[in-house]
């Protein structure tokens, strides 16, 4: 059964530390995605990848996130410093970005993060 | 800028009782219009895909069809675990969807 998988699932941190938060995305996936959720404003693009080349990480505050992809298996989500605000679920998505269907994708269990 | 709009924010039903949620939709060249359900603690999960106006699909209970300006995922004789929040997308690009802020259905037995 393919799915995205993310870990850790929850993480409660203190403002100014580190968060780092990992996806593997579906098997033969080579676009992937990270989302912010929160009651407010609803699902936001963070950023995302073709083939593990970054595309579009205008929805990051580039400060503080970065993302990154160190091989076809793994994508990375970082904050530094982390800050309160930052509080939310974080989801990754992976497509297959090829064929009729290139656009549909397909959510991870999300990490949710509380940054006191 | 793509906009996606869902109406109502939250629906509450009975068991049976047949209804409709809206998405309506402002894009620049539509090339795919995405429904989600997603329960609480997990990730979105993929309903449909529809490309073109008039296009309908259906799944179980469920069944969303699509017009130039909005769709519709119509719920026929809803169960308990129909219960969920349900999200809808568009893409006009390549690969990035535009989501609405979701309509939350509760169904009672």
């Amino acid at each position: 059964d393919a799915r995205v998988t993310q870990t850790p699932r929850h993480k409660v941190t203190e403002m100014g530390q580190e968060v780092t938060m990992r996806c593997q995305p579906i098997l033969g996936h080579n676009t992937v995605f990270w989302y912010r959720q929160t009651m407010m404003q609803g699902l936001e693009l963070l950023a995302y990848f073709r083939n593990r080349a970054p595309l579009d990480d205008s929805g990051m505050p580039k400060d503080r996130f970065s993302a990154e992809m160190p091989d076809a298996t793994l994508a990375t989500l970082k904050i530094q410093p982390s800050e309160p605000r930052d509080s939310a679920v974080y989801f990754c998505a992976s497509g297959l970005g090829s064929g009729r269907a290139y656009n549909e994708q397909f959510f991870g269990p999300g990490t949710r993060l509380t940054v006191l | 800028e793509d906009q996606v709009t869902q109406s109502p924010e939250a629906l509450r039903l009975q068991e049976g009782e047949s209804s409709s949620l809206n998405c309506s939709y402002t894009v620049s060249g539509l090339r795919g219009l995405f429904w989600y359900r997603q329960d609480p603690g997990k990730g979105p999960e993929f309903l449909f895909t529809l490309y073109s106006a008039g296009e309908e699909k259906e799944k179980e209970r469920l069944k969303a069809t699509l017009t130039k300006k909005e769709s519709f995922l119509h719920i026929t004789a809803p169960k308990p675990e129909d219960s969920a929040t349900y999200l809808c997308a568009v893409s006009s690009g390549y690969s990035t969807l535009t989501f609405g802020k979701g309509t939350m259905l509760l169904v009672s037995p």
